[in-house]
């Protein structure tokens, strides 16, 4: 299977702790979006990348958020010192870079923080 | 202010009735993109369809349909002879340029249950 890929797939923490998502996007994709999803609602925008260039970050929603591409190829979400409010399903999509691409989603890593 | 509006939260019909899912929008560029995803319970998000506002003419693609008016700003989804595989939440998505590059802006959804 050659979709988009995330892991894990499950994360439950504590609140202080930190925790850091993984996701694959499709081999030839070159932009990667990371989105948050809370229960009842559409996925929020939070940052993407082009290649390994973070293009867009004034949406990470606090800064304990960050992401990284360092090689232009698989992606990571770290939040720091987690809070409840943080629980919700974080999605990764890719897509190739042209006008209005369809982004493609990975099955989401969902988070509770307790 | 939301970008996408999907009044309808939940949607409850017997297995082979027809039954449409609205979308409006909000935007004032001339190019957009609109898109239809489907997400199961298992979570992940499904991609269904994607049209630019340069092209109105409607889509037909099995069970599935999808009607395109730019005059009121709506693009709305209809699946013929539903069943019950069709239960899911129903996302309508706008994507523009920004400096968030094409990132979609999702409407609230629309949980669709068909019943046997």
């Amino acid at each position: 299977d050659t979709g988009v890929s995330q892991d894990p797939r499950h994360k439950i923490t504590k609140r202080g702790q930190n925790v850091t998502f993984r996701c694959d996007p499709i081999s030839e994709h070159n932009r990667l979006y990371w989105y948050r999803q809370t229960l009842g609602q559409g996925p929020e925008f939070l940052t993407y990348f082009q290649n390994e260039a973070q293009l867009e970050k004034s949406r990470l929603l606090s800064d304990r958020f960050s992401a990284e591409r360092p090689k232009g190829s698989f992606s990571t979400l770290e939040i720091q010192r987690t809070e409840q409010g943080d629980s919700a399903m974080y999605l990764c999509a890719s897509s190739l870079e042209v006008k209005g691409e369809t982004q493609y989603f990975g099955p989401g890593t969902r988070l509770l923080v307790l | 202010a939301q970008k996408v509006t999907q009044a309808q939260t939940e949607i409850s019909v017997v297995e082979k009735e027809d039954v449409t899912l609205d979308c409006v929008y909000e935007t004032r560029d001339t190019t957009y993109y609109l898109f239809w995803y489907k997400q199961p319970p298992s979570g992940e998000l499904v991609f269904l369809i994607r049209r630019n506002s340069f092209d109105e003419q409607n889509e037909i693609s099995g069970r599935y349909s999808w009607n395109f008016q730019k005059s009121t700003s709506s693009f709305n989804f209809t699946i013929t002879a539903s069943q019950v595989v069709d239960s899911a939440v129903y996302f309508c998505a706008l994507s523009e340029l920004t400096n968030s590059g094409y990132a979609l802006n999702f409407g609230k959804g629309t949980s669709l249950l068909v019943t046997p």
